[in-house]
């Protein structure tokens, strides 16, 4: 069974710094795009970031570029997302997500929560 | 960014009835791979998304046939033959096709 648990959200004020993980299990992580999407309170969802199979290849939406870094390590089936001056527009729940394809994704976490203020 | 454009927002439904929610992007969808990365979702209130259609109509396991999704281009619609208590939720479409991929606004379904 697949299964995505995201973990680290917390309360961090603006211009600190928070890493979220994301620990996989019931698939070949190594062999995954794996995604980070958020939703802010009440709000629709945005899709964050996209990290390669090999950790190589990221991308991100330009509201995060140059503040937000994806990562992994296959060997621990682990995703990150190093979250450093956030900001209060940043605030939401941020889920983990399996890319099974191209162009979507297939599993979700539950989420964690981060809350940015001060 | 392409803009996802859903309505309605807000869709009360009767059980048992058919419902549909259109969801329209401001360029085309299709890839140059020759595929559309359209995907629907359902976020049933206190939980994650949940995919329902992949590719415009590739309906996820498990996913009941009652969903359907259909649509070109630019314009496509999700569509519920008939209506149940489990189906409320939020319903978002979202594309996969230009980075960033962007989801619609969301279409609230409830219960009449």
């Amino acid at each position: 069974e697949v299964q995505l648990v995201e973990s680290g959200g917390d309360l961090v004020q603006p211009g600190g710094s928070l890493r979220l993980s994301c620990a996989a299990s019931g698939f070949t992580f190594s062999s995954y795009w794996m995604s980070w999407v958020r939703q802010a309170p009440g709000k629709g969802l945005e899709w964050v970031a996209n990290i390669k199979e090999d950790g190589i290849g990221t991308y991100y939406v330009d509201s995060v570029k140059g503040r937000f870094t994806v990562s992994r390590d296959n060997a621990k089936k682990s995703l990150y997302l190093d979250l450093n001056s956030p900001r209060a527009e940043d605030t939401g729940v941020y889920y983990c997500a399996r890319g099974g394809a191209p162009g979507t994704a297939d599993y979700w976490g539950q989420g964690t929560h981060v809350t940015v203020s001060s | 960014d392409v803009v996802m454009t859903q309505s309605p927002l807000s869709l009360p439904v009767t059980l048992g009835q058919p419902a549909s929610i259109s969801c329209r992007s401001n360029q085309s969808l299709v890839h140059s791979s020759g595929n559309t990365f359209l995907n629907w979702f359902q976020q049933r209130p206190g939980q994650s998304p949940r995919r329902l259609i992949y590719k415009v109509s590739d309906r996820d396991s498990g996913v009941p046939d009652r969903f359907s999704g259909s649509g070109s281009g630019t314009d496509f619609t999700l569509r519920i033959s008939r209506v149940e208590a489990d189906d409320v939720g939020v319903f978002y479409c979202m594309q996969g096709t230009h980075w960033p991929w962007t989801f619609g606004q969301g279409t609230k379904v409830e219960i009449k």
